[in-house]
């Protein structure tokens, strides 16, 4: 069984479109977070969620927003994307923040 | 604001040797610290995780170390093989204890 897993792994979209990716872990963890890795493989935290709630938010664009339906999903929407969104971006989960993360296999976003 | 520092990009050496990784930090004081390897083309993994009160934690043929006088951890992978052959990454609890910062990384290549 796949512990935390994306979709989609792969995705290609024109500048100005929407897109989301989806993210769910079973492991039952408290905390959910959204990562964005750069062409120089630099891993900044964007997001993170407990129990539904928004308790970090790093200083990224408001075009990306994360939607958590339950403790087990969270998803990132994304509108209006630029060239500079082109990243691999990662969900992780953890039982709370002083444990470790588990990372999903990562979304592939270009933006053309 | 807090730095971390991987202390290079790139580390070659020959199976069967110990590599060793150190990651520094500036303005802070953590409360733990992680090691997390990563793949190319995959999420991290989780290594190791070490506490403030903590000065050293094994796990088979690694080993971490935590000096916060020094203010820096230093990783060791023991008989090395070509399969450990990736990028390890450091990562610090943040201020407020709610997320991973995570180092740039050193990408390690073990040559048989």
């Amino acid at each position: 069984d796949t512990a935390v897993s994306q979709t989609p792994k792969y995705l290609v979209t024109q500048m100005g479109n929407d897109k989301s990716i989806k993210c769910e872990q079973n492991l039952g963890h408290d905390t959910m977070y959204w990562y964005k890795q750069d062409s120089k493989k630099f891993l900044k935290i964007m997001f993170s969620y407990n129990n539904k709630e928004l308790i970090i938010n790093e200083t990224v664009p408001n075009r990306f927003s994360p939607k958590s339906p339950d403790k087990a999903h969270l998803n990132l929407h994304i509108n209006s994307l630029e060239l500079g969104d082109s990243a691999v971006y990662f969900c992780a989960s953890s039982q709370d923040a002083y444990n470790e993360q588990f990372f999903g296999p990562g979304t592939r976003l270009t933006v053309l | 604001s807090q730095k971390i520092e991987q202390n290079s990009e790139a580390l070659n050496i020959q199976e069967g040797k110990t590599a060793t990784l150190t990651c520094n930090y500036t303005n802070y004081s953590p409360a733990y610290l992680q090691w997390y390897r990563q793949d190319p083309g995959r999420g991290p993994v989780f290594l190791l995780l070490i506490r403030e009160n903590e000065k050293e934690k094994r796990k088979e043929r690694l080993k971490v170390t935590f000096d916060t006088t020094l203010k820096q951890s230093l990783f060791h992978i023991t008989a090395s093989q070509p399969a450990d052959s990736a990028t390890y990454l450091c990562a610090l609890d943040d201020q407020a204890g709610t997320a991973l910062i995570f180092g740039k990384g050193t990408t390690l290549s073990v040559s048989s």
